[in-house]
């Protein structure tokens, strides 16, 4: 079955640091991934897509795929109180599904 | 630009009820669309996707049902709720990757 996980947290952040959030898949052959943010009672927001290995910065936020060891990265620069949510890593898994990570839980304490 | 909505925006059912909810998209053509629940604290679970009119692919078995009478409408039934049922329903639709846009969601509270 194919699986994205993501370390639950919480992680906490100070104020201004880097958070970086990470996650893994099993699906050798996934070619798209994403990350959504959620903010507690709201639904999941797209943040960041990523194709190809390397980096994709967008703002504060850095994209990193590495599909050799089927690992993929966020981090968010210059952390804001605004940026405590949780972020979902969501990996393609065919034409028309994506499966979700379980998120990961981020608190910037200022 | 495109838009989705979903009604209503919260719902508390007794055990045994029905349930219509429902997922309107605006801006785009034959979009595919999906229905998920997330259970308080727990990841996305997809339970219903679709291609087009008519179109519906089931992903866990249980009550819910799903249909697709209009190109962008999505709508999730069922016909007795259980008290499992409760969660946050989101509508989703596919952008031109295959990136998922998701509405307000609706949030169901069996009692």
């Amino acid at each position: 079955q194919k699986e994205v996980e993501q370390n639950s947290g919480p992680l906490s952040v100070p104020e201004g640091a880097i958070a970086s959030l990470n996650c893994t898949y099993s699906d050798r052959g996934s070619q798209s991934f994403f990350w959504y943010r959620q903010y507690s009672g709201k639904s999941p927001e797209l943040i960041m897509s990523i194709y190809s290995n390397g980096d994709k910065e967008d703002g504060r936020f850095t994209a990193q795929l590495n599909k050799a060891s089927q690992y993929v990265s966020l981090l968010i620069r210059d952390s804001q109180p605004s940026d405590s949510a949780t972020y979902l890593c969501a990996v393609g898994s065919s034409a028309s599904k994506i499966i979700f990570g379980s998120g990961t839980r981020l608190s910037i304490r200022p | 630009s495109q838009t989705i909505h979903q009604w209503p925006a919260t719902l508390v059912q007794p055990v045994g009820s029905p349930l219509s909810l429902e997922c309107t998209v605006e801006g785009t053509s034959n979009p595919n669309l999906y229905w998920y629940r997330q259970a308080a604290g727990r990841g996305l679970q997809l339970l219903f996707y679709s291609v087009g009119i008519g179109q519906i692919s089931s992903e866990v078995p249980q009550n819910l049902s799903a249909s697709r009478p209009q190109d962008r409408q999505f709508i999730l039934s069922s016909k007795k709720l259980l008290l499992s049922d409760s969660g946050f329903y989101l509508c989703a639709w596919q952008g031109q990757g295959i990136e998922q846009y998701f509405g307000p969601g609706t949030r169901l509270t069996v009692t």
